[in-house]
């Protein structure tokens, strides 16, 4: 079954606590990309990545860092979370053909208090 | 700059009403892609429909429908006979082939189905 797997689901985690969050597809998808969704503002993208070792910002990069050692892993990095960075965040995956959208993870409800 | 605006930020409608879910967005480029998004209660994201540019046809799908506009820059959303299970946010999403892999999401419509 084709899936982008996302975890943890829900973390509460403090502040200055380095944490991270994982993402893993099995589609052999080239594109990458990890966004946030805060109330009012839709999705707003964090980071993307078109393959291996690949990455660049989105619109919103400050307080991230993401890596892709691996075409099917891309991982979201928080080195010292802040209260603003509580939100929910999906990761997203797509084919490198232009018409196609992207399939998202389940999310992860981040809380940094 | 690109831009998506879904004006409507939460509506309530009585089961069986057709209502419609507006979108109207802002680009410089003479191809792109547009979108819509469903986030159920559960909070996952579900593809609903894609449409490039350069394709006017309205596209229906059961219940749903899709109406076109480059003229307005709008790309409308209508569920025809709501049902309860069609409570969700609603995102129209706009992604332009000289920004790379990004797509630009409007802020969402909150839909309830009431019985």
């Amino acid at each position: 079954e084709a899936q982008v797997t996302q975890n943890p689901r829900y973390l509460i985690t403090v502040t200055g606590k380095k944490l991270t969050v994982t993402c893993s597809q099995n589609m052999n998808h080239e594109y990458m990309s990890w966004y946030r969704q805060d109330p009012g503002l839709g999705l707003r993208q964090i980071y993307y990545s078109m393959n291996v070792e690949v990455t660049d910002k989105g619109d919103v990069p400050e307080g991230y860092k993401v890596s892709r050692k691996e075409k099917r892993n891309f991982p979201l990095i928080l080195e010292s979370p802040s209260p603003n960075q509580t939100s929910l965040y999906f990761c997203a995956t797509k084919t490198a053909r232009e018409f196609y959208g992207y399939t998202f993870g389940s999310g992860t409800r981040l809380t940094v208090v | 700059a690109q831009k998506v605006t879904q004006a409507q930020t939460e509506i309530s409608v009585v089961e069986k009403e057709d209502v419609t879910l507006d979108c109207v967005y802002e680009t410089r480029d003479t191809t792109y892609y547009l979108f819509w998004y469903k986030q159920p209660p559960s909070g996952e994201l579900v593809f609903l429909i894609r449409r490039n540019s350069f394709d006017e046809q309205n596209e229906i799908s059961g219940r749903y429908s899709w109406n076109f506009q480059k003229s307005t820059s709008s790309f409308n959303f209508t569920i025809t006979a709501s049902q309860v299970v069609d409570s969700a946010v609603y995102f129209c999403a706009l992604r332009q082939t000289n920004y790379g892999q990004n797509f630009v999401f409007g802020p969402g419509t909150r839909l309830s189905v009431l019985p």
